[in-house]
């Protein structure tokens, strides 16, 4: 049972641009929706995340973007740096799980300079 | 404070061998968990532990045990290792308190069953 479905699969942007990830889930008991960043070799690392009482959170140049009953939520990364090219991955969960994470397949990024 | 750490970060074994993976955190936190993640499928759930002592299945636990005798490390052991279990194993913890969700990802093992 696939319950995370992400895409794309892959994503280049030019610097200075728009990056948009997308996530849908089946699970209606997820209750925090987070996205992670993973930089090659490295372990995932939380970069933002949103709980289901507000549609939008914005930290930065990084904005998570959920609709509940679409049961989607989106990452934007407004003015793309080459810094950014990262695998992210969304990984909702909810709390009677012991808070285990279900990520999504993960989307590469490559933001050209 | 190291936060994550992971023991060892390759190893190549050879099908039917056995291994021990070590994960130790600083952080004090109740929860952890080992993923492992594999080309195009995210990370994927192995084993995770609430506790000191209790230890639960996740998504992929087959051909996999674990242990966690203390609070702050938490064993992976691969009792018979089958080419199937090629990838790179992750460790996490993460805090019980309430609204605190963040899960510590340590730096991975890459492990090779020829």
């Amino acid at each position: 049972q696939q319950q995370v479905k992400q895409s794309p699969q892959s994503l280049i942007v030019q610097k200075g641009g728009i990056s948009i990830i997308n996530c849908a889930y089946e699970n209606t008991a997820f209750d925090y929706f987070p996205w992670y960043q993973q930089f090659p070799g490295k372990g995932p690392a939380l970069l933002i995340a949103i709980r289901p009482d507000v549609s939008e959170k914005k930290e930065g140049r990084f904005t998570i973007s959920f609709n509940k009953s679409a049961k989607q939520f989106s990452l934007h990364i407004m003015d793309s740096q080459p810094g950014d090219s990262a695998t992210y991955f969304c990984a909702p969960t909810f709390s009677g799980s012991a808070r285990q994470l279900t990520f999504g397949s993960g989307t590469q990024l490559t933001v050209l300079p | 404070n190291a936060g994550v750490t992971q023991t060892p970060k390759f190893r190549v074994l050879k099908t039917g061998q056995s291994m021990t993976l070590l994960c130790a955190q600083d952080m004090n936190h109740e929860y952890m968990y080992w993923y492992r993640q594999d080309p195009g499928m995210g990370l994927r759930l192995i084993h995770y532990s609430v506790g000191e002592g209790t230890t639960a299945k996740g998504e992929v636990p087959d051909g996999y045990n674990v242990s966690r005798l203390k609070k702050q490390n938490f064993l992976l052991g691969l009792e018979s290792a089958a080419p199937s279990q090629t990838s790179v194993y992750f460790c996490a913890s993460s805090s019980l308190g309430a609204g605190v969700d963040e899960q510590y990802f340590g730096p991975g093992t890459r492990l090779t069953v020829t």
